[in-house]
């Protein structure tokens, strides 16, 4: 199986900072993975899919990028709504695995 | 739009099973795959598998082979996860999600199912 090393698993932030995450995969997958928020009881929502493209209705400040193992998701300017966990998966191949998930919260 | 409408939360005794369900609408059901995926706080996401719904044709992640079941009623747009043999390590909440040219871009909104004497 891939496994997904998602790092940071916890992040303190402030409204208006850039927010960084990473996931790095333990082979190549080449561009094929998502990102996705998911607020406290509620289900996943894709907000990145095939490393760097928005899903439709997503805002702008989200994006994505990397290729082949390291992977960068980033929120350009942090906004109250988006403190959630973020967490990464990989396409590639079966099993589809996960990262274990980055939770943001507010200083 | 499209939506997938999981079944209740389950409450369940170890040694038992239950079936699950994930209605979807919205979409052409055959055309896109449906995947399972277990949730706790300790291990994070798992993904379980996931069948085909146009064939049936099922495919499982090796930790899940015996414990999982998936099928698929066309007719009524519905996949089913039946688990088995429960024990208090299948306590968690389960999603599907339908794959297709994108991946896992619509999840139900999950099922807890809780094991306990």
């Amino acid at each position: 199986d891939i496994q997904m090393t998602q790092s940071p698993s916890f992040l303190s932030t402030s409204v208006g900072d850039r927010v960084t995450i990473n996931c790095k995969a333990s082979q190549n997958i080449n561009r094929y993975l998502n990102w996705y928020q998911q607020r406290l009881g509620e289900a996943p929502k894709l907000l990145i899919h095939n490393a760097n493209s928005l899903q439709t209705g997503i805002p702008s400040r989200f994006s994505g990028s990397g290729s082949g193992t390291d992977f960068t998701f980033t929120i350009s300017s942090l906004q109250p709504e988006d403190v959630a966990t973020y967490f990464c998966l990989q396409h590639n191949s079966w099993p589809r695995t996960f990262g274990g998930g980055t939770k943001l919260e507010l200083k | 739009q499209v939506q997938l409408q999981q079944s209740g939360g389950e409450l369940a005794k170890p040694g038992s099973s239950v079936k699950i369900s994930c209605k979807a609408s919205g979409y052409t059901f055959s055309n896109y795959y449906i995947s399972w995926i277990k949730q706790t706080t300790g291990q994070g996401l798992e993904y379980t598998g996931y069948i085909n719904t146009g064939s049936g044709g099922t495919n499982y992640n090796e930790k899940f082979k015996g414990k999982a079941t998936l099928t698929v009623d066309k007719s009524s747009s519905t996949a089913f996860m039946q688990l088995s043999s429960l024990t208090p390590d299948d306590s968690a909440v389960y999603y599907c999600a339908r794959e297709g040219a994108i991946s896992f871009d619509y999840w139900g909104q999950g099922v807890m199912v809780t094991v306990s004497s």
